[in-house]
């Protein structure tokens, strides 16, 4: 049974530079999303696409940031011109369907802006 | 917009003892109610979720929770801790509502056990 896999798990950069972050999702799962946790917080939601539409924003995503799923598959999540506020776990997660369908989460990504 | 809120941010029990972490939520409608878990440098687990029916739900590793409409409440239990249990803990709502996907978490619960 194939997770969700998240790449990198850990980025260190300097302020300024521009990530980019994969998500994998479960294969036949047509909903994915990406949630930020911060140290001490719970995750809190970015953005949320169904196959490759991007259908929800949060007003936590800034213009420096974007997300995409160009094959209704895999996402990428840039954010450019990191800031030190930035530095937080970037969290994955995709599910079969909608409602009460269990979202499963990858193992998150440790972005640390210097 | 539905909020969260986790009681206690640390709890300390000792091995053997209950563990009881308490969730309330907000919201006008009562939405899908959520408990993961999330072990040290790892992503979130599913420990189990009320959505319809029975309010009395239980879900992995000896975990229970139940529903309570009048309270707004959804208090996850355990009646005995084991020291693998350590990790923090997070309520989380969905809307029922079709258009509603995202998880609203709360701030969660540290489980700290005690040999």
């Amino acid at each position: 049974d194939t997770g969700v896999s998240q790449d990198p798990r850990h980025k260190i950069t300097k302020r300024g530079q521009n990530v980019t972050f994969r998500c994998d999702p479960i294969s036949e799962h047509n909903r994915l999303y990406w949630y930020r946790q911060t140290l001490g917080q719970g995750p809190e939601f970015l953005t949320y696409f169904q196959n490759e539409a991007q259908l929800e924003k949060s007003r936590l995503l800034s213009d420096r940031f974007s997300a995409e799923r160009p094959k209704g598959s895999f996402s990428t999540l840039e954010i450019q011109r990191t800031e030190q506020g930035d530095s937080a776990m970037y969290l994955c997660a995709s599910s079969l369907g909608a409602g009460a369908d269990t979202q499963y989460f990858g193992p998150g990504t440790r972005l640390t802006v210097l | 917009a539905q909020s969260v809120t986790q009681l206690g941010s640390h709890v300390s029990v000792s091995e053997g003892a209950l563990v009881l972490l308490r969730c309330n939520y907000s919201s006008s409608v009562p939405p899908y109610l959520f408990w993961y878990v999330q072990y040290p440098n790892q992503g979130l687990q599913l420990l189990l979720k009320y959505t319809t029916g029975a309010t009395l739900v239980k879900g992995i590793n000896g975990f229970e929770a139940e529903f309570k409409k009048s309270e707004t409440s959804f208090h996850l239990t355990k009646p005995s801790a084991h020291m693998s249990d350590a990790a923090e803990y997070f309520c989380a709502v969905k809307p029922l509502e079709a258009a509603g996907n995202k998880l609203t978490f709360g701030g969660g619960t540290r489980v700290l056990v005690k040999p």
